[in-house]
């Protein structure tokens, strides 16, 4: 069973630090989604990486698809209260059409 | 942009009763799916559709059916409301079946 583990569960910072939140298996995946959930709200697709090593930026957000396309992370500059949210990775297992999201990583971003 | 709209936010029904959920995708996508929201849990797959009138069972079935009629509408249907059903419901749809999911804002039903 291909699995999405994410870290940390729960982060809590001040405004204006730096963070980054990973996302794990043991798998390999054809490609990754982010996702971000506000509070009471469904989740929004950020971004999708697709090549093994690929860097993308979304503003002070950067996501990174490992070399062997098994794991991936988000790291966020300069955190602001807005991007208080839960972040989740997600993406499609080989051999089916299944997709999958992982286990998710809450943020809390004190002013 | 996609928009994907889900019939009520917060919901309240009482035991046993017939709850209907609905969904709207306005972007033509072909895939819509069903999944419930539960702290420590995640997002738990109910069903999907993949065409009019089919759909798959997911992860989590028992107590729920779905009806798809339209392409841009699928409905997800309590035939019995239990407390235990009491969560977070959100719809999504996509252009590729394991592809970038776009979600309605969810409904938070509760059953008391």
């Amino acid at each position: 069973t291909q699995l999405l583990e994410q870290s940390p569960q729960f982060l809590s910072i001040q405004e204006g630090e730096n963070l980054t939140v990973y996302c794990n298996s043991s798998s390999v995946f054809s490609s990754l989604q982010w996702y971000r959930q506000e509070p009471g709200e469904g989740p929004v697709l950020l971004v999708t990486v697709v090549t093994g090593g690929e860097v993308k930026k979304l503003k002070r957000l950067t996501f990174q698809f490992g070399d062997a396309r098994k794991d991936s992370s988000l790291h966020i500059t300069a955190a602001q209260p807005g991007d208080t949210g839960l972040y989740l990775c997600a993406g499609p297992t080989s051999g089916t059409y299944k997709y999958i999201f992982g286990t998710g990583t809450r943020l809390k971003v004190l002013a | 942009d996609v928009k994907v709209t889900q019939s009520s936010r917060y919901l309240v029904k009482r035991t046993g009763e017939k709850v209907f959920l609905e969904c709207v995708q306005d972007m033509d996508h072909e895939n819509m799916f069903w999944y419930r929201q539960d702290p420590g849990l995640g997002l738990r797959l109910i069903y999907f559709s993949y065409d009019v009138k089919m759909k798959e069972k997911g992860d989590i079935p028992e107590g729920y059916s779905v009806s798809r009629e339209k392409k841009e509408r699928f409905s997800l249907i309590l035939e019995s409301a239990s407390t235990n059903q009491t969560s977070m419901y959100l719809c999504a749809s996509s252009l590729v079946l394991d592809y970038e999911q776009y979600f309605g804002p969810g409904t938070r039903l509760t059953v008391t």
